[in-house]
């Protein structure tokens, strides 16, 4: 089955700052790749998503690359504020017929420090 | 709005006890999700149903059970063979996969299980 891995696990910015995060898949057949937002006590939100037909998409301040060869995705986010804080979680997940289920990395508390 | 309702969004189970988290969506989708999270770790999913009255089992589905008797409905069971029970268990819902192809889940805000 499909294993993603998420780092870093921890990441403290300045306000302003870049913040950058990375996933890794296993499956090669993987062919869609969310990213979700999650605030303490409430559930994940979906931020941006990518298919594996795209290299790359940007939304505002935020953007998602994916590198099919090598298997990776990453999450960038540009002038970060305080609101950024969160916890992001990256997930995966292959194409084919039954193939519903997304397999998610172990997330990235992220901290944008004013 | 549309969106996910679960409830209650805290609750305590005593040992022997089954408890049922409730899960209702407006959104017209036709699959539902239940995942548990775990301090640190991913989303596991435990059991999912992409129609009425079928569902299917996920990585880690002993203990739990599910019913999917309507579609904006579809609430998960925690059994008191589910040894280690304390946990953040969230809903989520789609359109669907097929024809659909890839569509995004929208999550509820869940409910946090504890042990009494």
């Amino acid at each position: 089955g499909e294993n993603v891995e998420q780092h870093p696990s921890t990441l403290s910015v300045q306000e302003g700052d870049s913040a950058v995060i990375k996933c890794t898949y296993s499956d090669s057949a993987s062919n869609y790749f969310p990213w979700y937002k999650q605030e303490l006590g409430k559930g994940p939100q979906l931020i941006i998503d990518i298919r594996s037909n795209v290299g790359e998409k940007k939304d505002q301040r935020i953007a998602v690359t994916l590198n099919k060869t090598a298997k990776h995705f990453s999450l960038h986010i540009t002038e970060t504020q305080p609101e950024d804080s969160a916890v992001y979680f990256c997930a995966a997940r292959p194409s084919g017929a039954g193939s519903y289920q997304l397999t998610f990395g172990k997330g990235t508390k992220l901290s944008v420090i004013p | 709005d549309g969106g996910i309702t679960q409830s209650p969004k805290y609750l305590f189970r005593k040992e022997g006890q089954n408890v049922t988290l409730s899960c209702e969506q407006n959104l017209n989708h036709d699959a539902m999700y239940w995942y548990r999270q775990d301090p640190g770790q991913g989303l596991r999913l435990i059991y999912y149903s992409q129609i009425v009255n079928d569902f299917q089992k996920g990585d880690i589905a002993e203990g739990y059970s599910v019913s999917r008797e309507k579609k904006e409905s579809f609430p998960l069971t925690v059994t008191s063979a589910q040894k280690n029970p304390t946990a953040f268990y969230l809903c989520a819902s789609n359109m669907g996969q097929y024809p659909s192809g890839n569509q995004p889940q929208h999550f509820g805000d869940g409910t946090r299980l504890s042990i009494l």
